[in-house]
């Protein structure tokens, strides 16, 4: 399957200061990544989808202004945490979406990136 | 609202064939039936999808029913590393993918 990297892999921070986050598709072009959050014992929660060159449409609940993300090339998205807080300690996951065969779409996930805020 | 129900664990024996179920009554003609897996503090990983044939990959396979209400992801020979959160996702192209719960399943040595 297709290649989705994530760097960094784990990040701690003090509160109050931003965090970057990089998704990049190694052998395929993704106009479309996702970025996900999970909490422990919990499932994903698809934050935002991310098109090349256009602005991400967000969730309901989910901050705009807090969680920035630019997808600024076919195979990279990355997502900046402003601000960050103890409360937005988590699993950060993106996905990037392939085209395959016969129309049909697959997303291919990173590895995720850990985040601890201080 | 979740589309898709799964039991919640499963156990299966070291070399056993591993059978999960997963139920979606209510699935579209249009919708695919995805499965990914989760090992512990890993991203989700994808396994196989179909729409209505059955499918086989190097991974697993995929009978889905010929109503299309249901669905069983095969691992044909489960070893301690298929120790994950199975996740059986319906969704139509371009659709997102929504998680649920899951299945945990364990193989036991």
């Amino acid at each position: 399957g297709a290649v989705v990297s994530q760097h960094p892999s784990w990040v701690i921070c003090k509160s109050g200061t931003s965090v970057k986050i990089e998704c990049r598709s190694l052998d395929f072009q993704a106009t479309t990544m996702f970025w996900y959050r999970q909490f422990p014992k919990q499932s994903l929660m698809l934050m935002a989808t991310s098109n090349e060159g256009s602005k991400a449409t967000y969730e309901q609940g989910v901050e705009k202004d807090k969680f920035l993300i630019n997808h600024a090339s076919l195979t990279l998205s990355t997502l900046t945490v402003t601000s960050a807080h103890p409360e937005d300690s988590s699993f950060y996951i993106c996905s990037a979406e392939e085209l395959i065969r016969d129309s049909k779409e697959t997303q291919y996930f990173g590895p995720g990136t850990r985040l601890l805020v201080l | 609202d979740a589309k898709t129900t799964q039991p919640p664990s499963m156990d299966c024996a070291e070399g056993r064939a591993a059978n999960l179920p997963c139920n979606h009554s209510t699935i579209s003609g249009n919708e695919y039936v995805y499965w990914y897996r989760q090992i512990h503090s890993q991203g989700p990983q994808y396994i196989i999808h179909g729409l209505k044939n059955n499918e086989t990959n190097e991974m697993a396979s995929l009978i889905i029913t010929e109503d299309r209400k249901s669905s069983t992801l095969i691992l044909p020979h489960a070893t301690l590393r298929d120790t994950a959160v199975y996740y059986c996702i319906v969704r139509a192209v371009s659709e997102k993918l929504t998680f649920g719960t899951g299945t945990r399943l364990t193989i036991i040595p």
